[in-house]
């Protein structure tokens, strides 16, 4: 099994800023994935991240906004860019080890 | 396009009774099936595989390409078992995931 850990947990953020998610995997993974969940909504997937390859991001979702690093096997970070209150969102990171695994989530709060 | 679609968004029962939560998909391949839970205050776990044809927690799923259904079910339900669940589809190396349906079960 994989172990996955977000950093923060939640914040609360200003519109206009930019906040950066980290993610952490106890084990080496090629693939992984950074969804969002908005309130009272399913997890929506916003981009794929593969070591040593630029991020693939499913349709709605840009590079200028939310920006993907993948230095490592076992790293990840996503920022949310320019943020707005509709970015106010659940932020969950996931990987491939065999299965599919999830972090605990970064809740994030734009006033 | 792939789809998954939950109808459920709330199913309530009481402990003891039969449980069927429903998951319908649209693939145009050979789709591989899940379902997640998530428990209160917990990260999303995955719950069973349509491949493994296991049963987790008493719980079981049986893909139907006819009817393009992956629905989960549990003959008696517990107390415990509150929480959402999510049904997902693989496809193209990714996770697709229905709205879920959030199971209370009453004592």
């Amino acid at each position: 099994s994989a172990v996955i850990s977000q950093k923060p947990s939640r914040d609360i953020c200003q519109r206009g800023t930019s906040l950066t998610i980290q993610c952490q995997v106890d084990s080496q993974v090629t693939m992984m994935f950074w969804y969002r969940q908005q309130p009272g909504q399913s997890l929506t997937l916003i981009a794929t991240a593969n070591q040593g390859s630029e991020a693939t991001y499913e349709s709605g979702f840009v590079i200028d906004k939310f920006p993907i690093s993948r230095p490592n096997l076992t790293f990840s970070t996503l920022t949310v860019s320019n943020m707005s209150p509709e970015d106010s969102s659940i932020y969950l990171c996931s990987a491939t080890y065999g299965t599919q695994y999830f972090g605990p989530g970064t809740r994030l709060l734009v006033l | 396009a792939q789809r998954v679609t939950q109808p459920e968004k709330l199913l309530s029962v009481f402990k003891g009774a039969p449980v069927e939560l429903k998951c319908n998909y649209s693939y145009s391949g050979s789709p591989e099936l899940f379902w997640y839970v998530q428990y209160s205050r917990q990260r999303l776990q995955l719950l069973l595989r349509h491949i493994s044809r296991e049963s987790i927690k008493g719980f079981t799923a049986d893909l139907n390409k006819g009817e393009t259904s992956f629905h989960l079910k549990k003959p008696f339900a517990q107390e415990e078992d509150s929480a959402m669940y999510y049904c997902a589809l693989k496809g193209g190396g990714k996770l697709i995931f229905g709205q879920g349906t959030e199971l209370s079960v009453k004592p």
